[in-house]
């Protein structure tokens, strides 16, 4: 079945606690992205990647971290989480390196609650 | 910044009638536009996208494009109570096409 897979679904950890949450998808897909959502500020997109080892920042990268070493993959790292990092998160991938010229494909999301 | 506009809703509708939802965006160069539908803390899923100006029909789903006046607009027949979720419009940002800009969504209520 073609899908992004996030994990983990749910987290609750403390501040300064690094943590990473990964995405994979098995499409084949060039263009990954990570946003995350909050209440009346609607979808963000955090960082991207256009293809292996091309990455580059979204609309709210400050406090986030990513790579791109393999094409499936396209982890999320928090070096140092903070309240303000709660929020719901979504993987998703494109099979254009474009990611705004065809459907990106969303992952179930991860929601992460920083106390 | 690159903008997209919807009218947050709640719209309420009634079974069995026409739901429309509209979008405007601000980038001219926008060329590729799509509708996600995403139920309460579930992830956005792919309703429809459209390319080119005029209607596209799937099933109970139209969308409709005006490039010239810079709205995509959504319309579902015979509503559902199934319907029932927050309908986001995304646009590509048209310098480099790397992003997609996403609305802030329309709540839809089909009542029965």
């Amino acid at each position: 079945e073609a899908q992004v897979t996030q994990n983990p679904r749910y987290l609750i950890t403390v501040t300064g606690k690094k943590l990473t949450v990964t995405c994979s998808q098995n499409m084949n897909h060039e263009y990954m992205s990570w946003y995350r959502q909050d209440p009346g500020l609607g979808l963000r997109q955090i960082y991207y990647s256009m293809n292996v080892e091309v990455t580059d920042k979204g609309d709210v990268p400050e406090g986030y971290k990513v790579s791109r070493k393999e094409k499936r993959n396209f982890p999320l790292i928090l070096e140092s989480p903070s309240p303000n990092q709660t929020s719901l998160y979504f993987c998703a991938s494109s099979l254009d390196s474009k990611g705004g010229n065809q459907p990106q494909h969303f992952g179930d999301g991860t929601r992460l609650s920083i106390l | 910044q690159k903008e997209v506009e919807q009218n947050s809703g709640p719209l309420s509708v009634p079974e069995g009638a026409i739901a429309s939802l509209n979008c405007t965006y601000s980038d001219r160069g926008s060329q590729s536009f799509f509708w996600y539908r995403q139920y309460s803390g579930k992830s956005p899923e792919l309703i429809m996208f459209i390319y080119s100006n005029g209607d596209k029909e799937d099933g109970r789903f139209t969308a409709q494009l005006n490039k010239a006046s810079q709205y995509v607009s959504l319309l579902i027949r015979d509503s559902q109570p199934s319907d029932s979720a927050t309908y986001l419009c995304a646009v590509n940002e048209s310098m480099g096409a790397q992003k997609l800009v996403f609305g802030q969504g329309t709540r839809l209520t089909i009542n029965p």
